[in-house]
């Protein structure tokens, strides 16, 4: 009941196209759902987070949209640039505190 | 403003081993975590402290310990490495430990040899 699962593994885009991650989440009692980037060698940096109270949630050229009923949520990368290739992971957390995360997808966008 | 800092960023060590890894929060933040992230996966939970106090232990053998400091920082202590204990290990840094935004240091990169 605490697993999250996130799909693809991998993903390749053309530079200007957009990058869909899916995540699914069994824990009904998470209320947190955040998003980090993860260059090689590097710790992971928080991109963007969600509550289950709203259903969308854009910064800049990032957005997460957030399926309560389904208990799913996606991260869509809009113009997606070469910068932007990295890992990215999904989380939950609930009352603990404590983060969840998803196995990660590695975005490679091609130039 | 400094962010999480962590150290040693690399270190080695054999086998039977103990390793003792560093972690200063954001300045203000009073709850630190502690992650492990083996290659090609997600990090793990491992420990969580707010105010000095454990307010959360992952599903790690008692090898792994940790405590935090009245100034904040804490330290995650392994002992009687293994082989499979290299790995990432993140610290990461919020101001409550629950319902807010967690961040993380670059991370101390552990092989055991």
């Amino acid at each position: 009941q605490q697993q999250v699962k996130q799909s693809p593994q991998s993903l390749i885009v053309q530079k200007g196209g957009i990058s869909i991650i899916n995540c699914a989440y069994e824990n009904t009692a998470f209320d947190y759902f955040p998003w980090y980037q993860q260059f090689p060698g590097k710790g992971p940096a928080l991109l963007i987070a969600i509550r289950p109270d709203v259903s969308e949630k854009k910064e800049g050229r990032f957005t997460i949209s957030f399926n309560k009923s389904a208990k799913q949520f996606s991260l869509h990368i809009m113009d997606s640039q070469p910068g932007d290739s990295a890992t990215y992971f999904c989380a939950g957390s609930g009352n603990t505190g404590k983060l969840i995360f998803g196995q990660g997808t590695t975005l490679q966008v091609k130039p | 403003d400094a962010g999480v800092t962590q150290s040693p960023t690399h270190l080695i060590k054999t086998r039977g081993q103990h390793v003792t890894l560093r972690c200063s929060p954001i300045s203000g933040h009073k709850s630190v975590s502690w992650y492990q992230q083996v290659l090609g996966q997600g990090p793990q939970f491992i420990f969580q402290y707010y105010e000095k106090e454990e307010r959360g232990r992952g599903n790690f053998p008692d090898r792994f310990s940790a405590r935090q400091f009245p100034n904040y920082s804490s330290e995650l202590n392994v002992n009687a490495l293994l082989l499979g204990d290299s790995a990432l290990y993140l610290c990461a840094s919020s101001f409550l430990g629950v319902g807010t935004e967690a961040f993380f240091g670059q991370g101390t990169r552990l092989t055991v040899v």
